[in-house]
């Protein structure tokens, strides 16, 4: 089993739709929870991290984590052509520790 | 003023050839990382070095091997390339001991092995 699963899609929505991104873990040790946007050809870059039980928004963003049922998603309101790109999860145990990746959700908004 | 940067870019090289990765971080960080991202955007963990020491040492082949003669510096040397090797190596840097373990890549290395 994989330490981070993520639905490879691809995943389409049209333009200023909602697009739901969702990972789920294996480690119920995993403390931090991080979303990573990768651009075709560039680096992962982070969106945004969470690591208590809730939601945290950060602008278009929203992080969602439940540790009970080990399952992390991020929302993107109005989605924009130019946040289509490769969605990656991460975890990590502790500060310190390995972080684990999942093989990333592509994301296309259509115009 | 970039804050991880990796040479080469791109690197295109024969099967048993021997190749180095450069990487440089000015962001102050202490910890280090060099990913591997294969063909299916699977991005997995190599090595992590935290003040010129090695603490994650996955499992990889011993053709491939870390050097840190600093904690601003982790290099990457590939021994007797294989096409299997081929793919994209992400160096990446955190601050160890922050409250949240929050990791910058840099640009990428495309290794291609003919």
């Amino acid at each position: 089993q994989k330490e981070v699963e993520q639905n490879s899609g691809p995943l389409s929505v049209p333009e200023g739709a909602i697009a739901s991104l969702n990972c789920t873990y294996s480690d119920r040790g995993s403390q931090s929870f991080f979303w990573y946007r990768q651009y075709s050809g560039k680096s992962p870059e982070l969106i945004m991290f969470i690591y208590s039980n809730g939601d945290k928004e950060d602008g278009r963003f929203t992080a969602q984590l439940n540790k009970a049922s080990q399952y992390v998603s991020l929302l993107i309101r109005d989605s924009q052509p130019s946040d289509s790109a490769t969605y990656l999860c991460a975890t990590q145990k502790d500060t310190g520790n390995q972080f684990y990746f999942g093989t990333g959700t592509s994301l296309t908004v259509i115009p | 003023d970039t804050a991880v940067s990796q040479t080469p870019k791109y690197l295109v090289t024969q099967m048993g050839n021997d190749k180095s990765i450069k990487c440089e971080q000015n962001l102050g960080h202490d910890t280090m990382y060099w990913y591997k991202q294969d063909s299916k955007k699977f991005l997995k963990i190599m090595f992590s070095y935290n003040n010129k020491e090695l603490i994650i040492n996955e499992t990889v082949p011993n053709r491939f091997s870390p050097k840190s003669p600093d904690k601003a510096h982790l290099n990457l040397h590939i021994n007797s390339l294989e096409l299997g090797d081929s793919a994209v190596y992400f160096c990446a840097s955190s601050l160890a001991g922050a409250a949240v373990d929050i990791q910058y890549f840099g640009a990428g290395t495309r290794l291609s092995v003919l």
